[in-house]
């Protein structure tokens, strides 16, 4: 069965530090898509990134970073220098192949709330 | 502009009083899905649809129906609601009629059942 796990619930760090989010996921497909959300204060949900299963390479996007291991079954977010407008809740999401039995359901882990402090 | 909207954004009501929650999407998006958010539970998906009268379960669906009569609005109804059901609901759609492109969420319907 599907799983995510993202074992931080809370972090607070001080502005300009680095700080990584961790997102472990169970899957028994071979096909399968990780997603990264933002939810700020204002509790919107925003889309910050897609993966597909058959790409290990790593992204950046300015001071957002994401490291997927298919060896460890991680997909783990780092934010560099964070800024305080950084703090939100981040979840993350892994949702399988259609064709796989789980259809196009789509399970979130239980987020990680991350304060940056100035 | 493009989005999802929901109706209402904030609900209070009592048990056993059947409610509707409006879903609208103006990205012509086959997906649509409707979440739970509980402390601690992070989102879970109660029901979503791969397209027109297309729709299954998700993690967590006893208590709710939902009906996709039409492209572009997914309704979610609780029959019959209970305290358990107070949570904030967030309704979402997706381009293709797959759960594996990103998102679009609206704004989230905080309901309180009493």
């Amino acid at each position: 069965a599907q799983k995510v796990t993202q074992a931080q619930t809370e972090i607070s760090v001080v502005e300009k530090e680095d700080v990584t989010l961790d997102c472990v996921y169970e899957t028994r497909d071979t096909t399968y898509y990780l997603f990264w959300y933002k939810q700020p204060p204002s509790g919107e949900l925003v889309f910050l990134i897609r993966r597909n299963s058959f790409d290990e390479q790593n992204e950046i996007s300015g001071r957002y970073s994401w490291n997927f291991q298919k060896s460890t079954s991680s997909f783990n977010f780092t934010i560099t220098a964070s800024q305080v407008v950084d703090s939100a809740v981040y979840f993350c999401a892994l949702s399988e192949d259609e064709r796989g039995s789980s259809a196009s359901k789509i399970i979130f882990g239980s987020g990680t709330r991350l304060s940056i402090r100035p | 502009e493009a989005q999802v909207t929901q109706n209402p954004r904030y609900l209070i009501t009592v048990t056993g009083k059947k409610l509707t929650v409006t879903c609208s999407q103006n990205m012509n998006h086959e997906y649509m899905s409707w979440y739970r958010q509980d402390p601690g539970l992070g989102l879970r998906q109660i029901y979503y649809s791969m397209n027109v009268e297309v729709t299954d379960k998700g993690d967590v669906p006893e208590g709710y129906k939902v009906s996709r009569k039409e492209k572009r609005n997914f309704p979610l109804i609780l029959e019959s609601p209970s305290p358990n059901q107070t949570s904030l609901y967030f309704c979402a759609s997706s381009p293709h009629g797959q759960g594996s492109y990103e998102q679009y969420f609206g704004p989230g319907t905080r309901l309180t059942v009493t």
